[in-house]
């Protein structure tokens, strides 16, 4: 039982270049999450997906797309990287609408872009 | 606005000394959940402790508790008997149940245990 895992774990962009981040999880969860983490802001939800086909915007959805095609997969897609997204990003999940409530983190992908 | 304020970005304590660290949090709603989360050096994000709004007794987990005061919007959490492992940043987080059930974090407090 892997849980959460991410892909890549560490990633140096050029500004202008594109990539897909990808995230599993093995719990079949319904609820998936990316967030971003800056130093000194915590963690801000990016986009989120409460079932297999759907997603949604969170906090700071700006110059990222996502895709849920499977349950078990969460991709999180930069199309035109800027310095700006020089961050770590989470990929994280909770069972579903009735809980329980505590989200499972992935390990996280620091991503640089120059 | 749902918000949450840690209000002490670093503490420092001896190792098998007791800390508290502050959280306090804003919602209108009634129906929510708090954790505490705690992330070493490894990045990788680990769930400490979880509350449930409509508890009212105070959730602990072996060395962990909290200190859970709803009328004052408070969640602190307390390390009894530090260890060196403790060393991490902790993050407070909620929830409101029933919804898309992202969690709203604090910035983070940077604890540092001491030999």
């Amino acid at each position: 039982n892997a849980g959460v895992t991410q892909t890549p774990k560490f990633r140096v962009l050029k500004t202008g270049q594109s990539m897909t981040l990808l995230c599993a999880q093995d719990m079949n969860h319904e609820y998936m999450y990316w967030y971003r983490q800056d130093p000194g802001m915590g963690l801000r939800l990016i986009h989120y997906s409460v079932g297999e086909g759907t997603t949604a915007k969170g906090e700071v959805p700006d110059g990222y797309n996502v895709s849920r095609l499977k349950k078990q997969n969460f991709l999180l897609g930069l199309e035109s990287a800027a310095p700006s997204q020089t961050s770590v990003y989470f990929c994280a999940s909770r069972s579903g609408p009735l809980g329980p409530y505590e989200q499972y983190f992935g390990p996280g992908t620091r991503l640089t872009v120059t | 606005a749902q918000t949450v304020t840690q209000s002490q970005p670093e503490m420092s304590v001896q190792e098998a000394e007791t800390v508290t660290l502050s959280c306090t949090y804003d919602t209108s709603e009634s129906n929510y959940y708090l954790f505490w989360y705690k992330q070493p050096p490894s990045r990788q994000m680990i769930l400490v402790i979880r509350q449930e709004a409509y508890k009212q007794q105070n959730a602990t987990e072996n060395r962990f508790s909290v200190n859970f005061q709803k009328a004052a919007k408070s969640f602190s959490l307390k390390i009894s008997d530090s260890q060196l492992g403790d060393t991490a940043m902790y993050f407070c987080a909620f929830t409101i149940g029933g919804s898309q059930g992202n969690l709203i974090f604090g910035k983070g407090t940077k604890l540092s245990v001491k030999p």
